[in-house]
């Protein structure tokens, strides 16, 4: 009831494109979804976050969409460009205890 | 504001021996929480340590410990190293307790590898 699953493992996508990356949660308690992005040799940090009274969050071209009922997330990354590239995970969490992270998802932004 | 800072960046330890990182926290922040991250396993969370004491601990064994100092700094420490215990150590800090509803800020990490 812990797992947070996240997909693909990895994306390439051209510039100007949209990048969209799933994430599927299980326990209902979480009230809580952030999304992370990652640089080599970095730590990661926080890109967006979203609680489950709205169902969808944007900030500048990073956009949550939240469907409670499906127990999913996703980020949508518009007009894509090659900074962009980097790892970025998904988590689940709420106050009572600690962030679940997916495995991660490794965007590929090509010029 | 400067950020989480963790030292050292890199450390080569050799099986059997014992290891202790350091992070220190954002100014103003209680919480600290403690990470591991490896490529087949992805972040997996250690223990959360808020006031100098220890709130919420993840599945890992007692060889892995930790503790907060007064003015929030903290160390993890790793007994009997083993081989898969190479990976990367992420400190986070938050300014209240809670790490799974509020935003972690994350250090650059701590890469050790066992030998």
């Amino acid at each position: 009831q812990q797992q947070v699953k996240q997909s693909p493992q990895s994306l390439i996508v051209q510039k100007g494109g949209i990048s969209i990356i799933n994430c599927a949660y299980e326990n209902t308690a979480f009230d809580y979804f952030p999304w992370y992005q990652q640089f080599p040799g970095k730590g990661p940090a926080l890109l967006i976050a979203i609680r489950p009274d709205v169902s969808e969050k944007k900030e500048g071209r990073f956009t949550i969409s939240f469907n409670k009922s499906a127990k999913q997330f996703s980020l949508h990354i518009m007009d894509s460009q090659p900074g962009d590239s980097a790892t970025y995970f998904c988590a689940g969490g709420g106050s009572q205890g600690n962030l679940i992270f997916g495995k991660g998802t490794k965007l590929s932004v090509k010029p | 504001k400067a950020g989480v800072t963790q030292t050292p960046r890199y450390l080569i330890k050799t099986r059997g021996q014992q290891v202790t990182l350091s992070c220190s926290p954002i100014s103003g922040h209680r919480s600290v929480s403690w990470y591991q991250q490896t490529p087949g396993q992805g972040l997996q969370f250690l223990f959360e340590y808020f006031s100098e004491t220890q709130r919420n601990k993840g599945n890992f064994p007692g060889r892995f410990s930790g503790r907060q100092f007064s003015n929030s700094r903290s160390e993890m420490n790793v007994s009997t190293l083993e081989l898969g215990d190479s990976a990367l150590y992420l400190c986070a800090s938050s300014p209240w307790l809670g790490g799974g509803g509020s935003p972690l800020h994350f250090g650059n990490g701590t890469r050790l590898t066992v030998t």
